[in-house]
């Protein structure tokens, strides 16, 4: 059974970065391809962008290109969100998304449980 | 970027009734269309992938229909677990992906 556990939620201050983190287990390392998607308090979901070590490739959404970076560590089956120049903007919830290996990576078919990041002064 | 409309925002039903929720596309996604339910303090849960597939364990009573930018979820009969915030979502131009703003679903 797939899982991805993500760290814990965070305070950040503006101006500052921030690193959330996804570990991926039951399934070959080989054949992940992670999104990120965030949702801020009450509003919808929105894509990030994804990586796919096994490429390797990384993708981003227009809106974060500059302001994000995705890694990933094989030895530890952790994927990696980084994301600098907070603002109160950036208060959401972070999901990591595995993408459906089964159909041609055009859904999400299992799903971290979300991390806060809070960006406040 | 392609622009999802869900409608409604907003639909409040009782157990039993049918849920008919639906999402518009801007331009044509084919069939490449996928469907999620979030629950309050939950990540999303997909549904229904490629319009009509049956995500693994969903009951039949979901089921999705449509294809190029007018694709429709509906639930047959609502049971009081089915409340929830529906997203449909497309990616018919990998990597790219957009979401619909969701439609919150109520059972009274």
């Amino acid at each position: 059974q797939v899982q991805l556990v993500q760290s814990g939620g965070d305070m950040k201050k503006p101006g500052s970065s921030v690193r959330v983190s996804c570990m991926a287990s039951g399934a070959s390392f080989g054949n992940f391809a992670i999104s990120w998607v965030r949702q801020a308090p009450g509003q919808g979901l929105e894509w990030m962008g994804n990586i796919i070590p096994s490429f390797p490739t990384t993708h981003y959404a227009q809106k974060f290109q500059g302001r994000v970076t995705f890694t990933a560590d094989e030895s530890t089956s952790t994927f990696y969100m980084d994301l600098n120049g907070l603002t109160s903007e950036d208060t959401a919830i972070y999901y990591c998304a595995k993408e459906s290996s089964g159909n041609y990576l055009r859904d999400f078919d299992y799903w971290g449980q979300g991390t806060l990041v809070t960006v406040s002064t | 970027e392609i622009v999802l409309t869900q409608s409604p925002a907003t639909l409040s039903l009782s157990p039993g009734e049918r849920a008919t929720l639906s999402c518009a596309a801007s331009q044509s996604v084919r069939r490449y269309l996928a469907w999620y339910q979030q629950k309050p303090g939950q990540a999303p849960r997909l549904l229904i992938y490629d319009a009509s597939y049956r995500a693994t364990g969903i009951p039949a009573r979901f089921s999705g229909s449509g294809s190029g930018t007018d694709f429709t979820l509906t639930i047959s009969s609502l049971e009081p677990e089915d409340s929830a915030i529906y997203f449909c979502q497309e990616r018919s131009d990998w990597p790219l992906c957009s979401f619909g703003q969701g439609t919150k679903l109520e059972i009274k």
